[in-house]
């Protein structure tokens, strides 16, 4: 079983649809991280979270340290949101343990 | 205020060939991450780099590869003896200070062993 569990695999969503990515985790952490790969293959940092809710535009990223659970939320999504989102945690040391990423299709 | 670089952004090597991959950290970093991503696999860690030392490499196969980080130049992934396995994207991340959970991703190399 991977420590870093995401769901749903695939994700297919009409443009302005709210969408929710989530993200279980079997280990303690010390932080979590929210990333996106779109194609062509480029990783970009959205959120780093130890704890509690960040928001950036129409991105909000949650965790829960108890449950061992996260969840990446795009409000008003659209079709350039369209990418593989992948959930990562800090275990030990500092190095990234990744989930297996989520790909997102938005359409117009 | 660049940020990671890696170079080259594509390498084709045939079998047997030696690969070298280059990062170059954020300016100011001097902590450095080299993952890897398998055709249709999730991203895994490989090797964890510090300035003239290499901080965990549990990542690490046993045999052909290698990584650096010297006091200056940019750090190097060396792959021996290029497998056809070893074709996959290859990432490096770089952060600021020991601790600190914040991590830069560069663009990647993508390599293809023919």
């Amino acid at each position: 079983k991977n420590e870093v569990e995401q769901s749903p695999q695939n994700l297919t969503a009409q443009e302005g649809e709210f969408i929710t990515i989530n993200c279980s985790y079997s280990v303690g952490i010390s932080a979590l991280h929210w990333l996106q790969q779109h194609p062509g293959g480029g990783i970009v940092s959205l959120f780093m979270l130890s704890s509690g809710k960040k928001k950036h535009g129409r991105l909000i990223a949650t965790i829960n340290i108890q449950e061992k659970h996260s969840s990446l939320h795009i409000t008003a999504s659209h079709p350039r949101d369209s990418a593989v989102y992948i959930c990562a945690v800090v275990v030990s040391g500092s190095r990234l343990t990744f989930g297996e990423g989520t790909q997102l299709t938005v359409n117009p | 205020n660049a940020g990671v670089m890696q170079n080259p952004r594509h390498l084709v090597r045939r079998r047997g060939q030696e690969a070298r991959l280059r990062c170059s950290p954020m300016k100011g970093h001097s902590h450095v991450y080299w993952y890897r991503q398998l055709p249709e696999e999730g991203l895994k860690f490989m090797v964890y780099l510090q300035k003239e030392n290499i901080i965990d490499e549990s990542g690490m196969p046993k045999e052909r590869f290698s990584a650096e980080f010297p006091k200056e130049g940019p750090s190097i992934l060396r792959i021996q003896q290029v497998v056809r396995g070893d074709s996959a994207a290859y990432f490096c991340a770089s952060s600021g200070r020991t601790g600190s959970y914040e991590q830069y991703f560069g663009p990647g190399t993508r390599l293809t062993v023919t």
